[in-house]
């Protein structure tokens, strides 16, 4: 069946501009989580989304980022007013619950900002 | 910090040769897995095991934990090329799966 999918998988913007990063979560997966991964680094945890629960924002580095999921589906990673310091990739991945089920990833979107 | 440690940080093998790498968190252990990247793209889950076991295998990979140690080891025997990769443990403490921050491994042929 369809793995993971986010899009776009390369975006490069200008300093200061908004992008929307997007996540297809594999059909029937009830976890959803967004990491960020600086080069050559490990991987930074951002929010993760489980069922109808309000969801784990803990890791959201400043207000300029917010992240929804919709109808337990698809999630949208939005980051305003972009700084460099934001480049990264940022990864999404989902699992069928909570503990003890393997995560499965997308190939991440490799985000510039310029 | 939630995120685990793992040494070493870099690691380079002759093909044959075992690998083992490790990882330690400084809260509880819980369902402790282990995965792998290429590439620097998506992760693929390679084992996991639960915090009431002590070991497992599965193929060329064998993984142990040590929950009082809060720690866990990998190692890949018979090391292939294709082994070359990254590799990451993570474990779902506080109620989300947080990341060590890596092994790079590198299988010189």
């Amino acid at each position: 069946g369809a793995g993971v999918s986010q899009s776009p998988s390369n975006k490069v913007t200008e300093k200061g501009k908004d992008v929307e990063l997007r996540c297809d979560p594999i059909s029937g997966h009830t976890a959803l989580y967004w990491y960020r991964q600086s080069l050559g680094q490990g991987l930074e945890f951002l929010i993760y989304f489980q069922g109808n629960s309000a969801p784990d924002k803990s890791g959201l580095p400043s207000d300029r980022f917010s992240a929804e999921r919709t109808g337990g589906s698809v999630s949208t990673l939005t980051i305003q007013r972009t700084q460099q310091e934001d480049s990264a990739v940022y990864l999404c991945a989902s699992s069928l619950d909570r503990v003890a089920s393997p995560l499965h990833f997308g190939n991440g979107t490799r985000l510039t900002v310029t | 910090s939630q995120q685990g440690e793992e040494d070493p940080q870099a690691l380079s093998i002759q093909e044959g040769e075992n690998a083992t790498m490790n990882c330690s968190y400084k809260t509880s252990i819980n369902n402790l897995q282990w995965y792998r990247q290429n590439s620097g793209r998506g992760l693929v889950h390679l084992i996991l095991i639960r915090s009431n076991e002590r070991e497992k295998h599965s193929g060329r990979l064998r993984v142990t934990l040590d929950t009082s140690k809060k720690s866990s080891s990998l190692l890949i025997t018979a090391s292939r090329a294709a082994d070359t990769a990254s590799y990451f443990c993570a474990n779902f403490g506080n109620e989300k799966l947080t990341f060590g921050t890596g092994t790079r491994l590198t299988i010189i042929p």
